[in-house]
């Protein structure tokens, strides 16, 4: 069973701070997405790594995946509330399936 | 592309009773999944259709749950004889065919709740 793991789990910073969130498999992944989740809302694609080593940006957000594609982190830069949600990677393996991390709640306080 | 769109958004349902929630994914996407997704938790993968063909289901999809895309066009979950441990939300994504089109897109969910 592929599992994902994210960290940290909750994280709660003042506006303007940076922040780094991880997501670590003992397996390989095929390609990588990030997403982001609103309360009572359904998770919004931010980003897709396929490549390992690939690095991609999204204004202040910042991607990478690592070299084994086993991991991926998010860097977020001079955090704003607006950034304020649940972020969750999810990894496709060897089916057409996501598997999920548990996520990472993200307060940004002004 | 109008995004995917999942109805009810909201139900509310007595233990036992029958509920059937309707997902339209994106137009001409092949691919559509749906997920479970329980407070505090990431979303769990029940199933998936390519077309109408029903590929993949995963062990948490009971024999009282059922999906269907007959068309394969929208799809329906139907939940049967609701127990309380199936409050959740319920998420629907669809994906296109490309060979490198690896993005899910996901629909706003159908929050269930049994009391």
């Amino acid at each position: 069973t592929q599992l994902l793991e994210q960290s940290p789990q909750f994280l709660s910073i003042q506006e303007g701070e940076n922040l780094t969130v991880y997501c670590n498999s003992s397996s390989v992944f095929s390609s990588l997405q990030w997403y982001r989740q609103e309360p009572g809302e359904g998770p919004v694609l931010l980003v897709t790594v396929v490549t390992g080593g690939e690095v991609k940006k999204l204004k202040r957000l910042t991607f990478q995946f690592g070299d084994a594609r086993k991991d991926s982190s998010l860097h977020i830069t001079a955090a704003q509330p607006g950034d304020t949600g649940l972020y969750l990677c999810a990894g496709r393996y060897n089916t057409d399936k996501l598997i999920f991390g548990t996520g990472t709640r993200l307060q940004v306080f002004p | 592309d109008t995004g995917v769109s999942q109805d009810p958004r909201h139900k509310i349902t007595k233990r036992g009773q029958n509920v059937t929630f309707r997902c339209d994914p994106i137009s001409e996407h092949n691919r559509l999944y749906w997920y479970r997704q329980t407070l505090g938790q990431g979303p769990e993968f029940l199933t998936y259709f390519q077309n109408e063909a029903q590929l993949e289901k995963s062990r948490l999809l009971s024999d009282r749950f059922s999906a269907e895309r007959p068309k394969g066009s929208f799809s329906t979950l139907e939940i049967q004889r609701t127990e309380q441990g199936d409050s959740a939300m319920y998420l629907c994504a669809s994906r296109g065919q490309g060979l490198d089109s690896y993005e899910q897109y996901f629909g706003p969910g159908t929050r269930l709740t049994v009391t």
